[in-house]
């Protein structure tokens, strides 16, 4: 079945610097990737996706990028700020008699100022 | 419109009992997918439903059920409870299933003594 890497586990970057999450997935048939944000005791939320038709898609200071045949995917957050302190996780559809969000890991993102 | 909500909040039980936890949907959501979330695991996949039908499952033992009602609400049971079980666990619905966004509902917190 399908599997998703995240790196890093934690990622510590001064506010105003930019932050890289890497994702690597296994089942090259997956097609749609999306990004939550869980912030400390509360549920998470999409912030950006991208499908395979894609290789990049930007929102504001959100990015991301695919790469298909390498089978990995980043976000990008630039100017970071502390509010984008929280752990991050990617996800990869499974597309098997019906439809499966896998999920890396997690990021836990420090921004300190 | 109203957010996904899940009932009970908050859940504490002993070793070999069995605990069964609800979802509602935002309405005209029809597919409801399960998340175990732990530290360090992440989320992981536990099922999906989709009227009525269980259209994908993880790899969890079968301990762990699901169904779904006509009105698209959806619970989960879990039977033998094992201390292992002690996680958060999420729903997330959409309207038909990713690559529709999905919305978390704030989970249901079980402790299993």
């Amino acid at each position: 079945g399908e599997n998703v890497e995240q790196h890093p586990s934690t990622l510590s970057v001064q506010e105003g610097d930019s932050a890289v999450i890497k994702c690597t997935y296994s089942d090259s048939a997956s097609n749609y990737f999306p990004w939550y944000k869980q912030e400390l005791g509360k549920r998470p939320q999409l912030i950006i996706d991208i499908r395979s038709n894609v290789g990049e898609k930007k929102d504001q200071r959100i990015a991301v990028t695919l790469n298909k045949t390498a089978k990995h995917f980043s976000l990008h957050i630039t100017e970071t700020q502390p509010e984008d302190s929280a752990v991050y996780f990617c996800a990869a559809m499974v597309n098997q008699a019906g439809t499966a969000l896998i999920f890396g890991k997690g990021t836990t993102l420090s921004v300190s100022s | 419109k109203a957010g996904v909500t899940q009932t009970p909040r908050y859940l504490i039980k002993t070793r070999g009992q069995q605990v069964t936890l609800s979802c509602s949907p935002i309405s005209g959501h029809r597919s409801v997918s399960w998340y175990q979330q732990t530290p360090g695991q992440g989320l992981q996949f536990l099922f999906e439903y989709f009227s009525e039908t269980q259209r994908n499952k993880g790899n969890f033992p079968g301990r762990f059920s699901g169904r779904q009602f006509s009105n698209s609400r959806s619970e989960m049971n879990v039977s033998t409870l094992e201390l292992g079980d002690s996680a958060l666990y999420l729903c997330a619905t959409s309207v038909s299933g990713p690559p529709e966004t999905q919305y978390f509902g704030p989970g249901t917190r079980l402790l299993v003594l």
